[in-house]
């Protein structure tokens, strides 16, 4: 089952911060962060694997609830360059670890 | 170091043509996938291979089949294309069988008339 993504889409200014969150129905194995820009592909960010797990990148980190079965990518002080779509991609215990991707959520940073 | 690479990048086809979309990997990964990503549904899995001679289906393989050739390469083919395989098809590789790092290549866009 597709794991829901919050919010669909989000518009900041330079610098501002922004929360996207990741959230599924099903036990989860592991969480996979990927962002991709118009006409690209997907970009891996980071991958979260045990419940309670943050993870940090720069300024973008992650944090995985394994008892909520959700995660959250945190982008602080965006920059331009943080804009596209960015997927959660999650893996559930009795899925034979396939890979199974939200809707996405597209980020604007405008100057 | 080319990564992940797929031929064609374009393709225009007429319903019930058949095509084949090739994909090839020189980062010496075992596993390999094939997704289509439609507008506002995210990446969707076709079929993936988690081994060399092994090919498994995904979410949606219906209307499709694919062959690893070899360690590096991965195709999938369309026998009777549908508007419906109208999409951005999209190859990727990692290490081992999920949950490793998938690393994708640039996609091909295919348009079904």
């Amino acid at each position: 089952q597709q794991p829901v993504q919050s919010p669909q889409a989000v518009i900041l200014r330079e610098g501002e911060d922004a929360v996207i969150n990741c959230s599924s129905s099903k036990a989860l194995y592991s969480v996979h962060w990927y962002r991709q820009k118009h006409g690209e592909a997907p970009v891996f960010l980071m991958i979260l694997l045990k419940g309670g797990e943050q993870k940090g990148h720069d300024k973008i980190s992650a944090s995985f609830n394994e008892k909520k079965q959700q995660s959250s990518l945190y982008l602080t002080a965006s920059q331009l360059s943080y804009s596209g779509t960015y997927f959660c991609g999650t893996s559930a215990w009795d899925s034979n670890y396939q890979l199974i991707w939200g809707a996405g959520t597209k980020l604007i940073i405008k100057p | 170091n080319a990564g992940v690479t797929q031929t064609p990048k374009f393709q225009v086809l007429k319903t019930g043509q058949s095509m084949t979309l090739q994909c090839a990997q020189d980062m010496n990964h075992n596993s390999m996938y094939w997704y289509r990503q439609d507008p506002g549904m995210g990446l969707r899995l076709i079929y993936y291979s988690a081994s060399e001679g092994t090919t498994d289906k995904g979410e949606v393989p219906n209307g499709y089949n694919v062959s690893r050739l070899n360690k590096r390469e991965f195709s999938l083919r369309l026998e009777s294309a549908a508007p419906s395989q109208t999409s951005v098809y999209f190859c990727a590789s990692s290490g081992g069988v999920s949950p490793d790092t998938q690393y994708f290549g640039p996609g091909t866009r295919l348009t079904v008339l």
